[in-house]
């Protein structure tokens, strides 16, 4: 089945500091690539998507491109700040005849950002 | 204003029994989602409804059941609760065809 792989759980950085956050993914046909963020308490806010290779997708100052030939959606970020600190989901969506689109989440990656 | 309500926010029940989670959205969306996210799993799909019809159910147990009574709302009913059940349940919503789905708040549900 489709999945999604984010291999740091927890990522430390300071102000101002590059992010990198990874994401894989394995799927049959040509899925869509989401990234969400999640602050505590509160549900998945959608922050972009890419439907198709080499697209960008960006929101925020984050972006992320599709790569088809590595299967990478991996989410990038020139400066962070302490507001960014939050949990950063990349999604897979494999869209249903006629219907919405069914969403497999990784597992997530907690950043948090010191002043 | 809030676009997506989830009715309770928080919500403690007994082994056995049985609850009704609600959801309602404004967003004008006719596909609505059920997920569920625990400490043991991440954010894991439960169910999709387009036009108020099942479209796909990734849940095991017959013990979840979607209730769909209008267009904007998509409850979820539980029964025999268990407290692997314990779990905090997002509603989301989309276009049809649409790929962006906007979550609600959450019901956190702990099950003793």
């Amino acid at each position: 089945g489709d999945s999604v792989t984010q291999t740091e759980g927890q990522v430390a950085l300071s102000e101002e500091d590059f992010l990198t956050i990874h994401c894989n993914y394995s799927a049959s046909g040509y899925p869509a690539l989401f990234w969400y963020v999640q602050y505590p308490g509160e549900g998945p806010q959608f922050l972009f998507r890419a439907s198709r290779d080499k697209e960008k997708g960006s929101s925020r100052g984050f972006e992320a491109t599709y790569n088809k030939e590595t299967t990478s959606f991996h989410l990038q970020k020139a400066s962070v700040q302490e507001s960014d600190s939050a949990v950063y989901y990349c999604a897979l969506g494999a869209m249903q005849q006629g219907t919405g689109s069914k969403l497999s989440f990784g597992k997530g990656a907690k950043l948090t950002v010191s002043p | 204003d809030p676009k997506i309500i989830q009715k309770p926010k928080y919500l403690v029940a007994v082994t056995g029994s049985e609850k009704i989670l609600i959801c309602e959205q404004y967003l004008g969306h006719n596909a609505m989602y059920w997920y569920r996210q625990s400490a043991k799993k991440p954010l894991e799909f439960m169910f999709s409804y387009s036009y108020q019809k099942l479209m796909d159910n990734q849940t095991a147990s017959s013990r979840f059941q979607p209730q769909s009574s209008k267009k904007n709302h998509l409850d979820l009913q539980i029964t025999a609760l268990k407290p692997d059940d314990s779990a905090t349940y997002f509603c989301a919503s989309s276009q049809p065809r649409g790929y962006e789905q906007y979550f609600g708040p959450g019901t956190r549900l702990t099950v003793l």
